[in-house]
């Protein structure tokens, strides 16, 4: 079956400017994970939706970051104003449910730069 | 708190011979234990987990990990290292314990190269 999407797979931006980052999580999986990626940094936590439950956004760096999740499927991830600091490869993963034990799957990113 | 440790930025290996991807955790309970594998502009690919029981896990693309208590380690292992098998490797933790269900933290990653 098809896995995680996610679009755009690049993106180019000005400073200052508002960007959307959107998944498509594999169908049937309630769990939506957003990780943000720097160079010689790992992976962040940044945002995660577990089915109709209010999501946890302990991992935002900042209030520009915002992400919704819209009839428990696809998700976007807003950045607003953004900076150069915010230039990474933004990862979005999904897994069957909240089970501490399942594996995530991953998208293959969509790569943010900001001039 | 829960933390990863991959101490290694790079591992090189030549074809043929065994190749070791060393992750130390630091959780206060029983982990539950990934390893996960990342090709150049592709997304992680999940490799193997740990959960409970044996603690030798095989996985994906011959791919073993053996979980040591002790030691608090889950080193990634493979008896026979292929050219295909360079890529950035990621370890990664979880506390069975958190009930929110909350993200996998990761560990830095390891670069594997395999030469020929």
């Amino acid at each position: 079956g098809a896995g995680v999407s996610q679009s755009p797979s690049n993106k180019v931006t000005e400073k200052g400017k508002d960007v959307e980052l959107r998944c498509d999580p594999i169908s049937g999986h309630t769990a939506l994970y957003w990780y943000r990626q720097s160079l010689g940094q790992g992976l962040e936590f940044l945002i995660y939706f577990q089915g109709n439950s209010a999501p946890d956004k302990s991992g935002l760096p900042s209030d520009r970051f915002s992400a919704e999740r819209t009839g428990g499927s696809v998700s976007t991830l807003t950045i607003q104003r953004t900076q150069q600091e915010d230039s990474a490869v933004y990862l979005c993963a999904s897994s069957f449910d909240r089970g501490s034990y399942n594996e995530q799957f991953f998208g293959p990113g969509t790569r943010l730069t900001v001039l | 708190a829960q933390s990863v440790a991959q101490p290694e930025d790079q591992v090189n290996v030549a074809e043929g011979n065994p190749l070791t991807v060393k992750c130390t955790y630091s959780v206060s309970g029983n982990p539950y234990l990934f390893w996960y594998v990342q090709y150049p502009n592709r997304g992680l690919q999940f490799l193997l987990k740990y959960i409970t029981g044996d603690n030798l896990v095989k996985g994906s693309y011959g791919f073993e990990a053996e979980f040591n208590k002790s030691q608090t380690s889950f080193h990634l292992k493979k008896p026979s290292a292929l050219v295909s098998d360079s890529a950035l490797y990621f370890c990664a933790v979880r506390d069975p314990r958190d009930q929110a269900g909350t993200a996998l933290i990761f560990g830095k990653g390891t670069t594997l190269s395999v030469s020929s």
